[in-house]
């Protein structure tokens, strides 16, 4: 079955950095792009970044352009967050979130992990 | 960006009522609206895809309509695991895949 394994959150001061980390298992990861999506504490759900599944094309939202990357290796099966810059507003749980689409980017996540919390505080 | 405003923000039914759900786009997001179940302590599952598609597994009591900007999610007659955060979410203007703020539906 299709699992998403998230690791690395913690507790971080602002400005600081921190490394996600999304192992997947139970389907051919290289076929499929990859989303983080958080939600704050108690709020809904913000998309972050997509990366497709060959990791040529990548997108973010605004709020963390500049400050946060996206990538993959396929050979390893995981999903990667760099997350530098933090500021407060950065608290959240972060998902890793499987599109929909074999072979290209579709927009919608039918597969999620069961997240990890990044903490921004001092 | 395209904002996703959901309605009510909190509805409180007993097992076994029909749910009908809410989301209105700001703009027109043509098919592309997916809807989401969180419980919990738990990650979001997608229930609905393109508006009106069940995603695998999902119980045929869940059904989604609409196009547009106006769209309806419908749960027939809802049994207790029901009972959770719903989310709408459009993939049609992007980037940002953007969602709705969430409605709770609640035991009554």
């Amino acid at each position: 079955q299709v699992q998403l394994v998230e690791s690395g959150g913690g507790v971080v001061q602002p400005g600081g950095s921190l490394r996600l980390s999304c192992a997947a298992s139970g389907f051919s990861f290289i076929g499929y792009g990859m989303h983080w999506v958080r939600q704050a504490p108690g709020k809904g759900l913000e998309w972050v970044a997509v990366i497709w599944y060959d990791g040529n094309i990548k997108y973010f939202t605004d709020s963390v352009k500049g400050r946060f990357s996206i990538s993959r290796d396929n050979s390893k099966n995981t999903l990667y967050l760099e997350m530098s810059g933090l500021r407060p507003e950065d608290t959240a749980i972060y998902y890793c979130a499987r599109d929909r689409m074999v072979w290209g980017v579709i927009g919608d996540f039918d597969y999620w992990g069961q997240g990890t919390l990044v903490t921004v505080s001092s | 960006e395209i904002v996703l405003t959901q309605s009510p923000a909190t509805l409180s039914l007993s097992p076994g009522e029909r749910a009908t759900l809410f989301c209105r786009a700001s703009q027109s997001v043509g098919s592309y609206l997916a809807w989401y179940q969180q419980k919990p302590g738990q990650a979001p599952r997608l229930l609905i895809y393109d508006a009106s598609n069940r995603a695998t597994g999902i119980p045929a009591r869940f059904s989604g309509s609409g196009s547009g900007t106006d769209f309806t999610l419908t749960i027939s007659s809802l049994e207790p695991e029901d009972f959770a955060v719903y989310f709408c979410q459009q993939r049609s203007n992007w980037p940002p895949y953007t969602f709705g703020q969430g409605t709770n539906l609640e035991i009554k």
